[in-house]
């Protein structure tokens, strides 16, 4: 298996709602990343995470919230988004910092009403 | 400036021509990606590069450290082709810096 699998999809939410974005590898690697991608514009990195330890929050507001129970799971979890929120968010590993094999995910595209 | 320039932003071109994609970064990187994301799509990887030059079918990338300079070609383009390539730099730090990629159209 050498894929990112990323789900849902497509999620549409309203501002009160609570929801998860999640993102799935077998492929050993050890670190993990969150991007937020708007249209047009390149992806944005949020969060890392290194041997399942938070090791880079980019300044990213608490609405949103990583978790990763596992070596081969990473969680973003929603709560009271805001319509400008609504964007592409990839998911992305690789087998260390710093080492190679870096692997996309195909994304959830979000909106957020 | 930014860290990662990409050159040209946008470009058209007939089915069958030879595209050059140019990249340019201003850091010290321990890599260099090549990527392509068709519209509202995911990205996929091309491209790892941390010298010389690789060859994926059509595809090549070519890398000189010195100049910190990268390319990535399409050979006998296809409309297929039609994407958004991105150059991303991986600095020291693990941080990927992304280019704002180029918007490649070919036409049939």
């Amino acid at each position: 298996d050498t894929e990112v699998t990323q789900t849902p999809k497509h999620l549409v939410m309203g501002m009160t709602n609570k929801k998860s974005l999640k993102c799935e590898q077998h492929m050993g690697h050890r670190a993990m990343y969150w991007y937020k991608q708007k249209a047009k514009k390149p992806p944005e990195l949020m969060f890392v995470y290194s041997y399942e330890k938070l090791s880079i929050n980019e300044s990213v507001p608490s609405r949103f919230s990583p978790e990763c129970p596992n070596s081969s799971l990473l969680n973003l979890h929603l709560h009271a988004l805001q319509p400008e929120d609504s964007a592409l968010y990839l998911c992305a590993s690789s087998q260390a910092p710093g080492a190679s094999g870096y692997t996309f995910g195909s994304g959830t595209r979000l909106t957020v009403v | 400036k930014n860290e990662v320039e990409q050159s040209p932003q946008n470009l058209t071109a007939q089915e069958g021509e030879f595209i050059t994609i140019n990249c340019s970064y201003s850091v010290g990187i321990s890599a260099l990606h090549w990527l392509q994301q068709h519209p509202g799509g995911g990205i996929v990887s091309l491209f790892m590069l941390s010298s010389g030059k690789k060859k994926h079918g059509r595809l090549i990338a070519t890398i000189n450290i010195q100049e910190k300079h990268s390319s990535l070609h399409i050979t006998a383009s296809h409309p297929r082709d039609s994407a958004v390539y991105i150059c991303a730099v991986r600095r020291g730090d693990d941080k990927i810096i992304f280019g704002k990629g180029t918007r490649l159209h070919i036409l049939p």
